[in-house]
């Protein structure tokens, strides 16, 4: 079983839709990242979360630690929100990434 | 600052010959990882230096692979006598002490022939 856990694995939207992508992880952790990839390959750190929520325009992101789960929201989404959204957490003062697959995103206009 | 920057972006190698990659990470991030991606795969790690030290090194790095941040400024990452398996896109990333500022370059994209 894999450290991090995204699920759904791909996930098709229509323009306008509130989206939730989730991530399970199975360690304790120090802080837990959501990235975006753009087919490319170009990765961009959208979050960082120890605990609680943060929003960045269009982007929430939530984590709850008891329950070792997160769940990054887009709402009013658009098709230029199409891309990888990777969930991947840091663990005590190890600084380095452990990475979920990935979840492919579709958002169609 | 324009960010993390790798050269080259791509490269074509024929199996058995060896390759170098650079990485130059953000110039206040004292800390620099390598991860390699393939296909329809999150990034696994391979290496990770704090300034010029090398602190960890994945099992996934074989003898084959040295990474080295000799200033611990820019990093280069080889792989010695190439292998198909060894076709990915590779990796780097920098971010500060406290880990804030997690930024990746755009990547070297590498295929063994």
């Amino acid at each position: 079983k894999n450290e991090v856990e995204q699920s759904p694995q791909n996930l098709t939207a229509q323009e306008g839709e509130f989206i939730t992508i989730n991530c399970s992880y199975s360690v304790g952790i120090s802080a837990l990242h959501w990235l975006q990839q753009h087919p490319g390959g170009g990765i961009v750190s959208l979050f960082m979360l120890s605990s609680g929520k943060k929003k960045h325009g269009r982007l929430i992101a939530t984590i709850n630690i008891q329950e070792k789960h997160s769940s990054l929201h887009i709402t009013a989404s658009h098709p230029r929100d199409s891309a990888v959204y990777i969930c991947a957490v840091t663990r005590g003062a190890n600084s380095k990434l452990t990475f979920g697959k990935g979840i492919t995103l579709s958002v169609r206009p | 600052d324009t960010g993390v920057s790798q050269n080259p972006r791509h490269k074509i190698t024929k199996r058995g010959q060896n390759v170098t990659f650079r990485c130059d990470p953000i110039s206040e991030h004292n800390r620099l990882y390598w991860y390699r991606q393939t296909l329809g795969q999150g990034p696994e790690f391979l290496t990770y230096f704090q300034n010029e030290a090398q602190l960890e090194k994945s099992r996934l790095l074989s003898d084959r692979f040295s990474a080295e941040r000799p200033k611990g400024s820019f990093s280069t990452l080889e792989i010695q006598r190439t292998e198909q398996g060894d076709s990915a896109m590779y990796l780097c990333a920098s971010s500060s002490r406290d880990n804030y500022g997690y930024t990746f370059g755009s990547g070297t994209r590498l295929t063994v022939v």
